[in-house]
């Protein structure tokens, strides 16, 4: 089992540019997220996916938009991207909001 | 909202104990985890304990649950440079599709 999968694992953009970063579980869990982490301020959710067919904001969603394709893929597209989007990305998954499981993250930086 | 707080550093020496210290406010607590996040990686479920338990053992790692002063702890025995990272303390709510996550602490062991 790959678990979750991320890609890319880096990314570099220039203000304004557009992106998705995608992500894959293989656990047939239901509910899937979206968080970004930046130094002394912890995870915060941007979105989230209780369940194939429905997305909710979080905490930070602004300038973010997602799609859950299916079961497996959930994915986060920033249109236009900006320098305060400079963050590492984490996308998890979990079954019946037990264990959490984290992907490896996208390292994002938009000069 | 609910809020998870933890200290931001914990420094020991290698082979002795680490305690890392959370509390929580959300007394609907239903599953409480420890992440375990090491230098550009993701987070690794290390460990985790359902409301209804006050202590937990798994191998080096004990967990215990003061319930009635919402505090959550995790005991590393015989600390190892390997342990060096940065932990999170988390909880979630039945019924709840987000978890809380507090901002982590970085633990460094030292020779």
């Amino acid at each position: 089992n790959a678990g979750v999968t991320q890609t890319p694992k880096f990314q570099v953009l220039k203000t304004g540019q557009s992106m998705t970063l995608q992500c894959a579980q293989d656990m047939n869990h239901n509910s899937m997220y979206w968080y970004r982490q930046d130094p002394g301020m912890g995870l915060r959710l941007i979105y989230y996916s209780a369940s194939e067919g429905t997305t909710d904001k979080g905490e930070v969603p602004n300038g973010y938009n997602v799609s859950r394709l299916n079961k497996r893929e959930f994915s986060l597209r920033l249109e236009s991207a900006a320098p305060s989007q400079t963050s590492v990305y984490f996308c998890a998954s979990t079954q019946a909001n037990e264990k959490l499981f984290f992907g490896s993250g996208t390292q994002l930086s938009v000069l | 909202g609910e809020d998870v707080e933890q200290s931001l550093f914990l420094s020991v020496r290698e082979g002795d104990s680490s305690v890392i210290n959370c509390t929580y406010t959300d007394s609907s607590s239903t599953y409480l985890y420890w992440y375990k996040q090491e230098p550009g990686a993701g987070l690794q479920l290390l460990t985790y304990i359902f409301s209804n338990m006050d202590m937990k053992q798994d191998q080096r790692l004990t967990v215990l649950l003061n319930k009635k002063d919402k505090h959550l702890s995790l005991r590393i025995a015989d600390t190892q440079t390997g342990d060096s990272a940065i932990y999170f303390c988390a909880e979630i709510t039945r019924g709840s599709y987000i978890p809380t996550f507090g901002r982590g602490t970085s633990l460094i062991v030292h020779p």
